[in-house]
């Protein structure tokens, strides 16, 4: 059974720029969420979506933007994107089966020059 | 406000040795608590999983405890290996939801 996959991998995007990342969850996950990992800060909860509704939202500017399609797979999307952005961006999938155990992805590493 | 500890941050031990890793959380109302290996530059793997209502989980050479009493889980690694070498992160769930409270994780080092 095929994990959780994130692409791209890498990127470099210049500050202003926008971008998106692709998360595809385990087959049969219905929920997906993401987060996003800085040496400074951790790890922060950025959204969580199930059955194509955001569920949760994190703490974080208007800039940050997900959605879910209706096989699961979602999208996150940083408009204007600053220096503060580079980060690891984590996405985990999930059953929903009542466990709460999440599976993650090798993430998106993005670097804001 | 939950807050979620792991203490200590780092932790340098020979190849062979048993080791304990700790996680405090603040609010004993948990869902559950899960552990996580990162390795550098990797992502998250799912170590173990344990529900409020059991008191440990163990997989292979790795046995997590859980006292919501007290606010503490413990991850005990048998027999270390080189291969051990990782930060591993604990985290509780907000509510019962998905949106998980990390704590900032014990960078482990086995040396051989």
């Amino acid at each position: 059974k095929a994990g959780v996959t994130q692409t791209p991998r890498y990127l470099i995007k210049t500050r202003g720029q926008q971008v998106t990342l692709s998360c595809s969850p385990i087959s049969g996950h219905r929920s997906v969420s993401w987060y996003q990992q800085t040496p400074g800060q951790g790890l922060q909860f950025l959204f969580e979506y199930f059955s194509e509704t955001q569920r949760n939202k994190g703490n974080f500017p208007g800039r940050f933007s997900g959605r879910q399609f209706s096989n699961s797979r979602s999208e996150m999307n940083v408009s204007t994107l600053e220096l503060g952005d580079s980060a690891l961006y984590l996405c985990a999938s999930s059953l929903f089966d009542g466990t709460g155990e999440l599976f993650f992805g090798e993430g998106s590493r993005l670097t804001v020059l | 406000k939950q807050e979620v500890t792991q203490i200590p941050a780092a932790l340098s031990v020979p190849e062979g040795e048993n080791l304990v890793l700790n996680c405090s959380f603040t609010d004993s109302a948990i869902y559950n608590l899960q552990w996580f290996r990162q390795d550098p530059g990797k992502g998250l793997t799912s170590l173990l999983l344990i529900q409020s209502s059991q008191r440990e989980q163990t997989s292979g050479r790795l046995n997590a405890s859980l006292d919501k009493s007290s606010g503490r889980s413990t991850l005990y690694i048998a027999a270390s290996q080189p291969g051990d070498s990782a930060t591993y992160l604990c985290a509780v769930p907000m509510d019962s939801n998905y949106q998980l409270i990390w704590g900032a994780g014990t960078k482990l080092i086995i040396k051989p």
